[in-house]
């Protein structure tokens, strides 16, 4: 049982270059999730999937899109990448459920990503 | 709208010394708080949580009371070790999705 798994570990981008983080969990959880971390400022929400085939935007969508490509994988994606995507991103996810008070987030290792 | 403020860092402790990393909240109706650790190179694990009022969670020896009249959600310890240095982020869930403080270093030496 791997948990949440994020692919790559770490990159080095260019200005201007695409590319797709990739993100899966083996927990059977309905809801994923993507953030980035920046030093002084936590873990900020920027996209989510509450289920397979939808996707929302979190608080900083711009720059970012997403594919929840079935229930176990989201990626995310860079078309045009800037030196302020320079971050840490964390994907998570959680078995969501109606009846409960709350619903823990369990996260990936992280991806650095570094934008030139 | 929905925030959470915790103690800056980094806060240096010395082995079995008393630990306390402040957190409030601002919130719309009443949300779970819970405290994440990150340790170096890691994602982030949930360390407890409080799902109402007065509700104390605790875990590894760490503990938290949710304090409506406050909107607090103070992080305690009585001894900390050396394996406890991390970083620590105090969040709040709405909606199913989570709002995180700004995280708060801690080091503590041998």
């Amino acid at each position: 049982n791997a948990g949440v798994t994020q692919t790559p570990k770490f990159q080095v981008l260019k200005t201007g270059q695409s590319m797709t983080l990739q993100c899966a969990q083996d927990m059977n959880h309905n809801s994923m999730y993507w953030y980035r971390q920046d030093p002084g400022m936590g873990l900020r929400l920027i996209y989510y999937s509450a289920s397979e085939g939808t996707t929302d935007k979190g608080e900083v969508p711009n720059g970012y899109n997403v594919s929840r490509l079935n229930k176990r994988e989201f990626s995310l994606r860079l078309e045009s990448a800037a030196p302020s995507q320079t971050s840490v991103y964390f994907c998570a996810s959680s078995e969501v459920r109606a009846s409960r008070s709350y619903n823990e987030q369990f996260f990936g290792p992280g991806t650095r990503l570094t934008v030139l | 709208g929905n925030s959470v403020t915790q103690m800056e860092g980094p806060v240096t402790l010395s082995e079995e010394a008393f630990l306390t990393i402040n957190c409030t909240y601002t919130a719309t109706g009443y949300p779970s708080l819970f405290w994440y650790v990150q340790y170096p190179g890691e994602g982030l694990q949930l360390l407890l949580k409080a799902t109402k009022a007065d509700d104390k969670g605790s875990n590894k020896g760490f503990e938290a009371t949710y304090r409506k009249e406050t909107t607090s959600f103070h992080l305690e310890k009585g001894s900390v070790q050396v394996s406890d240095s991390a970083v620590y982020f105090c969040a709040l869930s709405y909606r199913n999705k989570l709002v995180f403080g700004a995280g708060t270093i801690l080091r503590v030496k041998s």
